[in-house]
């Protein structure tokens, strides 16, 4: 069975304190893993999709990395804004079916 | 460009009732998938939609069924409501069937 495991569950950071988020994933046969952003009340945002390992991506304050067993969410500088419930989702079959960790809450604060 | 929009945002419906949801994807994609989002439970996948044809479906009993028009708007159908159907109804659309882009969702309220 596809299993996604984010931590930590929750993080609390200063504004500027860089630091990491990991989603780590068992699957058979890795299609994409894709980063969302999602603020309370609404819809996921789509942030990042990697799809081998080694594979970096960046926007902004954000950096995602991939290996093959794991992706790293990194954020540089946060500020408060970027204050959200990051989920990380993998594809292993054609087709939209996204199979999602539980998240993790990200604070930032000033 | 226009993203993904649902309609209604909100419902509040009865245990036993059945309750319609749509989802008007991005212009051009024509895959659509339904996501069920609790506290509990997190992101669930429902069923995804391509070319009006359901091309995946997820662990959920038949009560939660889904259809897709020529023009890409979906529709998902919940029958016999119960209060644990509580939750945020998310539709996500892709143009090639990665790359989800999601809609605000509908949050359906079971009293």
């Amino acid at each position: 069975e596809d299993q996604v495991t984010q931590s930590p569950e929750a993080l609390r950071l200063q504004e500027g304190e860089s630091s990491s988020l990991n989603c780590s994933y068992t699957v058979s046969g890795l299609r994409g893993l894709f980063w969302y952003r999602q603020d309370p009340g609404k819809g996921p945002e789509f942030l990042f999709t990697l799809y081998s390992a080694g594979e970096e991506k960046e926007k902004e304050r954000l950096k995602a990395t991939l290996t093959k067993k794991e992706s790293f969410l990194h954020i540089t500088a946060p500020k408060p804004e970027d204050s959200a419930t990051y989920l990380c989702a993998v594809e292993v079959s054609s087709g939209s079916r996204l199979t999602f960790g539980e998240g993790t809450q990200l604070t930032v604060n000033p | 460009k226009a993203g993904v929009t649902q309609t209604p945002r909100y419902l509040i419906k009865t245990r036993g009732q059945q309750v319609t949801l749509s989802c008007s994807p991005i212009s051009g994609h024509r895959s659509v998938s339904w996501y069920q989002q609790t506290p509990g439970q997190g992101l669930q996948f429902l069923f995804e939609y391509f070319s009006e044809t359901q091309r995946n479906k997820g662990n959920f009993p038949g009560r939660f069924s889904g259809r897709q028009f020529s023009n890409s708007r979906s529709e998902m159908n919940v029958s016999t409501l119960e209060l644990g159907d509580s939750a945020l109804y998310l539709c996500a659309s892709s143009l090639t069937g990665s790359e989800a882009f999601f809609g605000q969702g509908t949050r359906l309220t079971v009293v």
